[in-house]
């Protein structure tokens, strides 16, 4: 059964600084790992999907990482702003046991960016 | 075109009350995914349709959870006799097909059970 899992569960930075969020799973058979972000009392914002064949997608200031045989995942952002304050989802989409895919999702990390 | 909905966005039962959640899926999606999300949590799968079959309702916790897509466009999640503890966010997500095809979340509903 996968388990995706978040590090560290929350983090707070001053506007600027450069971050990594981390996100691991037990079963590397998957078809793509994907990062959301969720505002409070919102729904999910896709950020990036990275497919497994791939090492990593980069939108902006955010890049993230796959490196399926160790089952980890990161999402750098960049020079942090107050306006990425929320909570961020890493989700795993498995190929193991079903082939339609569910996601297993991670406790997300809660990222405060203060002025 | 439009994305996933779902009504209504939020909805307050009390204990023993029935509900209804509606998603409306993007048009042409074949594949359809129902999450829950308790406070503090990751959404958890909750169960699958591939158009109006559904090939997997491993994750509804309970036989008071039941869901159906009867014409593979639009589904329903109902939850019969609530409980405090099915408080949550309930999310829909469609997708082209299934596999590694992204999956599209709407807003969700958000569940009291008072």
């Amino acid at each position: 059964k996968q388990e995706v899992t978040q590090i560290p569960a929350a983090l707070s930075v001053p506007e600027g600084e450069n971050l990594v969020l981390n996100c691991s799973f037990t079963d590397s058979a998957i078809y793509n790992l994907q990062w959301f972000r969720q505002d409070p009392g919102k729904g999910l914002t896709s950020l990036l999907l990275i497919q497994s064949s791939q090492r990593e997608q980069t939108s902006g200031r955010l890049n993230a990482s796959l490196d399926k045989s160790s089952g980890r995942s990161t999402l750098y952002i960049a020079a942090s702003q107050p306006g990425d304050s929320a909570t961020y989802l890493c989700a795993a989409r498995n190929a193991g046991g079903t082939s339609y895919g569910k996601l297993t999702f991670g406790q997300g990390t809660i990222l405060t960016v203060h002025p | 075109g439009a994305g996933v909905s779902q009504s209504p966005r939020y909805k307050v039962a009390k204990r023993g009350q029935d509900v209804a959640l509606r998603c409306d899926p993007i048009s042409g999606h074949v594949s359809l995914f129902w999450y829950q999300q308790a406070l503090g949590q990751g959404p958890e799968f909750l169960t699958y349709f591939q158009n109006e079959a559904q090939l997997d309702k491993s994750g509804l916790p309970s036989d008071r959870f039941f869901a159906e897509r009867p014409e593979g466009s639009v589904s329903t999640l109902k939850i019969q006799r609530t409980q405090q503890e099915d408080s949550a966010v309930y999310l829909c997500a469609s997708s082209f097909k299934g596999g590694p095809y992204e999956q599209y979340f709407g807003p969700g509903t958000r569940l009291t059970v008072t």
